[in-house]
């Protein structure tokens, strides 16, 4: 399995607070990405990185920024959490981007009440 | 805009038979990949079968097969044998400029 732990695993909390969630990677690769999962629409691009400090916009961006700091660390923020982002979250990393497949983390649940 | 669609929500097999899942796409590039991703009740994303837009040859990896047919934008998995291990959701992806697109997805339920 690829090495890529998201913390944490399962969150609840209000409406209008922020929110970081946290992917940590070991394989050293050049792209990671955030999805949310939600019933009826599979898996949606929030944001993307190629690189240390190098991120760009996905299908779903509104609410949401990123940083990477760190080749392994990629973190999203939902800097006034809403209830319309209560998803699954996954991260993914691929070696190269392009023409790889990529190799997803476990999921984070995040409930906003 | 790159689209996948995936027709069937929901779709059922006899142990040990076969069963075929659509999935068509629309995309205006010349140059991308298409995936089959399996997800159990366990949540984890697991890749099934992966295919090269520029190869005509249909991937295959043990009991999992496609049929691309790239003029028709067409891109379905066939699972022989089927086992109680493949329930589970399947989701189609095309692979463009560094981006995965996603189906709908389709709830594969296996029958004993």
């Amino acid at each position: 399995d690829a090495g890529i732990t998201q913390s944490p695993r399962h969150k609840v909390t209000e409406t209008g607070t922020p929110v970081t969630l946290r992917c940590h990677q070991t394989e050293n690769h050049r792209y990671m990405y955030w999805y949310r999962q939600d019933p009826g629409h599979g898996l949606r691009l929030i944001h993307y990185s190629y690189g240390v400090k190098d991120t760009d916009k996905g299908e779903v961006s509104d609410g949401y920024s990123v940083s990477r700091s760190k080749t392994e660390d990629f973190l999203l923020t939902l800097e006034s959490a809403t209830s319309s982002q209560t998803s699954v979250y996954f991260c993914a990393i691929s070696l190269q981007g392009s023409n790889q497949p990529q190799h997803f983390g476990d999921g984070t649940r995040l409930s906003i009440l | 805009a790159q689209t996948v669609t995936q027709s069937q929500p929901e779709m059922s097999v006899q142990e040990a038979e076969t069963v075929t899942l659509s999935c068509t796409y629309d995309t205006s590039e010349s140059d991308y990949y298409l995936f089959w991703y399996k997800q159990p009740p366990s949540r984890q994303m697991i890749l099934v079968i992966r295919q090269e837009a520029y190869k005509q040859q249909n991937a295959t990896e043990n009991r999992f097969s496609v049929n691309f047919q790239k003029a028709a934008k067409s891109f379905s998995l066939k699972i022989s044998d089927s086992q109680l291990g493949d329930a589970a959701m399947y989701f189609c992806a095309l692979e463009y400029g560094n981006k995965l697109v996603f189906g709908a997805g389709t709830i594969l339920r296996v029958k004993s």
